[in-house]
């Protein structure tokens, strides 16, 4: 195994209201894991780093009032996109690395595509 | 972001013949390298891993090349099938001054499998 789920997968809001997104490592635990934006036609950008009980570290640019990210449990990560407004419009996607793992694969989620009306 | 907002390169291969989907990594101090296989609509999917210190890797109908002196990866896939086509990326990773890892991907590939 190895299996990590989003959810949802799909959400379309409102401007100005937040969305909150889940990622979850299914049959493992994660010590770490990772939240990236990918626009169309696109590679991966990492926007943070998520340690089990620490607060997130957030790459160069990233806003941390905009993205809020909490890691309560070793299987359980989330997102919340606060005030969201068109831009944020983006599939955001989720990876975790294994327990003892330090610098195991990442297993990537299935995405969730984000629709900012 | 560490990766960069490019246009996706385009592969297009034969049914059947090999395909091959280059990358050029970064980070001389990069030592584990991940290939990633994304369909429309979908997170990556792991396909192949090396270290550095292999040169070669073989999987089921898979190869990943290294080359440390050129910074050059390269991922082989054999008898390519429809259901190959995809975006392919490829990961580096290195540990930083403080001591965490760090991936950075590449700006993925295209592969096209015509019938």
């Amino acid at each position: 195994g190895a299996v990590v789920s989003q959810h949802p997968s799909w959400v379309i809001c409102k401007s100005g209201t937040s969305v909150k997104i889940e990622c979850r490592s299914l049959d493992f635990q994660a010590t770490t894991m990772f939240w990236y934006r990918q626009f169309p036609k696109q590679s991966l950008m990492l926007m943070a780093t998520s340690n089990e009980g620490s607060k997130a570290t957030y790459e160069q640019g990233v806003e941390k009032d905009k993205f809020l990210i909490n890691h309560a449990s070793l299987t359980l990560s989330t997102l919340t996109v606060t005030s969201a407004h068109p831009e944020d419009s983006s599939f955001y996607i989720c990876s975790a690395s294994r327990m003892g793992h330090q610098r195991g694969t990442q297993y990537f989620g299935p995405g969730t595509r984000l629709l900012v009306l | 972001g560490e990766s960069v907002g490019l246009h996706l390169p385009t592969l297009s291969v034969q049914e059947g013949d090999n395909s091959i989907i280059n990358c050029a990594y970064s980070n001389s101090a990069s030592d584990y390298f991940i290939w990633y296989k994304q369909e429309s609509g979908k997170g990556p999917q792991f396909i192949i891993d090396i270290r550095s210190n292999m040169d070669k890797r073989q999987g089921q109908r898979v190869t990943v090349l290294l080359n440390k002196t050129v910074k050059h990866l390269s991922l082989q896939i054999a008898a390519t099938q429809p259901g190959d086509s995809a975006v392919y990326f490829c990961a580096e990773n290195y540990r930083t001054t403080s001591g965490t890892y760090k991936y950075i991907f590449g700006t993925g590939t295209r592969l096209k499998v015509l019938a």
